[in-house]
């Protein structure tokens, strides 16, 4: 089982909102994390960082339609205002709780 | 903050490898730096870290790669490395180096740069 995880996919329309989860694995429901982007054929960007208390706090120039937030052992990633800029790989992945560092499987999502 | 990676070949398995990461716009020395790597087609895996000289300048690595992959700085030239040796086709991904949080933040990694492939192949 793996220690975060995420749906293949999401879509919305241009302009629409999507959520996407991340969800923690029974012994890690205490972890803080963070969320990356990666557009087509780049590096990942750093989102924002989620601490397990909900505290969140955003990467420089992350736009505000970038949100997060947590609930029991599922971390929330929206959204809003979709950009074709948008479409990309999402990636959540745990840090400040020992090594190794785990990443989610990723979350594609399609802007239509 | 601007990290540039290179070394990045075709290489054949089990030979070796070493790749670099070219940082600036940050105090460097103070630094923690992380390896992430993306089998292609695949997600995000850390590969190892190695902490600020300040902050005991050690290094830890991922189970897959422990014992044979080696992280290192030089501070003279801003610059992280991962050595890499008795490469296998599985090591095979684009290698990212990142800006690693720090003891207070371990394992944020805010600043990523372009990449640099490696292919281990017959």
């Amino acid at each position: 089982q793996l220690v975060l995880t995420q749906s293949p996919s999401a879509s919305a329309s241009l302009g629409g909102s999507v959520k996407l989860t991340c969800t923690l694995r029974s012994g890690h429901t205490s972890s803080n994390i963070a969320w990356h982007q990666q557009q087509p054929d780049k590096g990942p960007r750093f989102l924002m960082k989620v601490y397990s208390d909900g505290r969140l706090y955003k990467g420089d120039g992350i736009p505000d339609r970038f949100s997060g937030s947590s609930s029991g052992t599922e971390r929330y990633l929206t959204i809003s205002s979709l950009q074709s800029e948008d479409e990309a790989d999402y990636y959540c992945q745990t840090w400040g709780t020992g090594i190794p560092y785990f990443f989610g499987a990723g979350t594609k999502v399609t802007v239509l | 903050v601007q990290l540039v990676e290179s070394g990045g070949i075709l290489v054949k398995p089990g030979e070796s490898l070493r790749l670099s990461c070219a940082a600036s716009g940050f105090r460097f020395s103070d630094g923690w730096m992380s390896w992430v790597r993306q089998a292609p087609g695949k997600g995000l895996e850390w590969v190892g870290r190695i902490k600020s000289r300040r902050d005991g300048g050690t290094s830890d690595y991922a189970a897959p790669v422990k014992a044979r992959f080696t992280i290192s700085r030089d501070a003279s030239k801003n610059t992280v490395y991962l050595q890499m040796n008795s490469l296998k086709a599985e090591d095979t991904a684009m290698y990212y180096c990142s800006t690693d949080g720090g003891i207070t933040e371990a394992g944020i990694f805010d600043n990523w740069g372009q990449g640099t492939l490696v292919i281990v192949s017959s």
